[in-house]
C-alpha cells in the first residue's frame, strides 16, 4: 500500500531556531515523486520541492533544505533559522505509479508555529 | 501568469441540497484534480481529469462527481449534500504527467447545515 506518515502533529518554534519536519513514506513503485506543500491560513497549498525517486541529492534552497534518503524511505524537510511567516501546515506527498498521475497522497500535515 | 482560480471560495448548503464548485487551471495545463480536506480525514484525492475525460478517481461515492471542459475549465458536483460533507475543497492544476508539479488553488470552503 502507499502511504505517506508525518508523525508530527504540531510543532513550535522560536524564532531562529531550526527545525525539521519529518516525512516518512511507503510504496512498491520504483518510479515515485515526492512533493512538500505549505498550506497558510488562506488554504491555498503552496509547493514547496518536487524530488523523483532517482535522484537522492539534498536539495538547498534558501532557508529551506530536503533531504532524501530512499534506504530509510524518508525526506525530511528542514528550515534553518525559522520566521513566523514560516507559521503553517507543512504537507508531504508522494505521487507513484506511471497510472497515477494527478493523485497526490498527503501525509496528514505538520503544524508549524513559529513564535516571535 | 495567472493561478489557480476556483470559486466560489465560501458556500453554505442545506442538507439535501447539491452543489456545483467550479476550478479554471492555470492557462496551458490539461490536467484537474480535485481533493478534499477535512479535519478527520486530512487530504483526499477525489478525481483527475484531463482533455476532458476521467483518468483517475478516488474513493468516494457517486455523489460526488465532475467534468471537465474544452478550455480545461473543471466542475466538481455533489449531490444529496451530508453533514460530512462539509469540507475545504481543493483544486490542483497540473501539466498531466508526472514529472510536474500540481499547483493549487486556495479552495471552495463548503458548509453544510
Amino acid at each position: 500500500a502507499q502511504k505517506v506518515t508525518q508523525a508530527q502533529t504540531e510543532i513550535s518554534v522560536v524564532e531562529k531556531e531550526d527545525v525539521t519536519l519529518d516525512c516518512v513514506y511507503e510504496t512498491r513503485d520504483t518510479t515515485y515523486y515526492l512533493f512538500w506543500y505549505k498550506q497558510p491560513p488562506s488554504g491555498e497549498l503552496v509547493f514547496l520541492i518536487r524530488r523523483n525517486s532517482f535522484d537522492e541529492q539534498n536539495e538547498i534552497s534558501g532557508r529551506y533544505s530536503w533531504n532524501f534518503q530512499k534506504s530509510t524511505s524518508s525526506f525530511n524537510f528542514t528550515i534553518t533559522a525559522s520566521q513566523v511567516v514560516d507559521s503553517a501546515v507543512y504537507f508531504c506527498a508522494l505521487l507513484h505509479g506511471s497510472g497515477n498521475t494527478g493523485k497526490l497522497i498527503f501525509g496528514q500535515g505538520t503544524t508549524l508555529q513559529v513564535k516571535p | 501568469k495567472a493561478g489557480v482560480t476556483q470559486t466560489p471560495r465560501y458556500l453554505i448548503k442545506t442538507r439535501g441540497q447539491q452543489v456545483t464548485l467550479s476550478c479554471s487551471p492555470i492557462s496551458g495545463h490539461r490536467s484537474v484534480s480535485w481533493y478534499q480536506q477535512t479535519p478527520g480525514q486530512g487530504l483526499q484525492f477525489l478525481f483527475e481529469y484531463f482533455s476532458e475525460t476521467q483518468r483517475n478517481k478516488g474513493n468516494f461515492p457517486g455523489r460526488f462527481s465532475g467534468r471537465q471542459f474544452s478550455n480545461s475549465r473543471s466542475e466538481m458536483n455533489v449531490s444529496t449534500l451530508e453533514l460530512g460533507d462539509s469540507a475545504l475543497y481543493l483544486c490542483a492544476s497540473s501539466g498531466g504527467n508526472m514529472n510536474t508539479e500540481a499547483f493549487f488553488g486556495q479552495g471552495t470552503r463548503l458548509t453544510v447545515v
